[in-house]
């Protein structure tokens, strides 16, 4: 097993900064054999890839979400972490971390998910 | 970008009853096909891989099959905790690019 568990404000202001972290357990984040994903769920819609990030500090992102995503990692913490500027309320949704196979692209440990709500 | 569409988009079977769903992918994508189930509350749970590998712990009720652009999810007999939203997911390497169908909302009949 290996426990992912997001952590972050649950409301985010329209325009400004969401920022999520997730902390893996039971295993070491630079396994090099897999990759770290962020992953979100719009409710009522399906679910959406945002990005991956490696621990070498490689990441790929969805083109639709680049330019206001960043997606970091702190191997010493056993943590990735998820930025996104200029929220608005289409950013409303279940946010989820999880662990990507290199070789299949498949998604095996999620996190619970964080719901993240944009509102004033 | 590859687009995938699933089908249907909600369904209602009886118990013990063959549950099939259908992931068309909008080029080929070979055998790069996941599939998830999601209950409600809950994050989705990885059940097939590769188009037709089960996940370790998954009954064998569940299986997949296809390649290319068509592919075909089935439960052989349905049980009540298979209630739930099942979703295919496509990828490409070169660069990463992973994508999921609208999913399959699975209700009791």
């Amino acid at each position: 097993q290996v426990p992912l568990q997001e952590s972050g404000p649950g409301l985010v202001k329209p325009s400004q900064t969401l920022s999520l972290t997730c902390t893996v357990s039971g295993g070491s984040i630079s396994s090099g054999a897999y990759f770290w994903s962020w992953i979100r769920h719009h409710p009522g819609k399906g679910l959406e890839w945002i990005g991956n990030i490696y621990d070498s500090g490689s990441t790929y992102y969805n083109p639709s979400l680049k330019s206001r995503v960043t997606i970091s990692i702190d191997t010493s913490k056993n943590q990735f972490s998820l930025k996104m500027t200029s929220v608005t309320a289409a950013d409303t949704a279940v946010y989820y971390c999880a662990r990507g196979d290199f070789g299949e692209g498949y998604f095996d440990y999620w996190g619970q998910g964080t719901l993240v709500t944009v509102s004033s | 970008d590859i687009q995938m569409t699933q089908s249907p988009s909600s369904l209602s079977a009886s118990l013990g009853d063959r549950v099939t769903i259908t992931c068309q992918a909008s080029q080929d994508i070979y055998t790069n096909l996941n599939w998830y189930q999601q209950k409600p509350g809950k994050a989705p749970k990885l059940l097939i891989y590769d188009a037709s590998n089960l996940e370790t712990g998954v009954p064998s009720r569940f299986s997949g099959s296809g390649s290319g652009t068509e592919f075909t999810f089935t439960i052989s007999s349905l049980q009540p905790e298979d209630i739930a939203t099942y979703y295919c997911q496509q990828y490409d390497s070169l660069p990463p690019r992973y994508t999921f169908g609208q999913g399959t909302k699975l209700e009791i009949k």
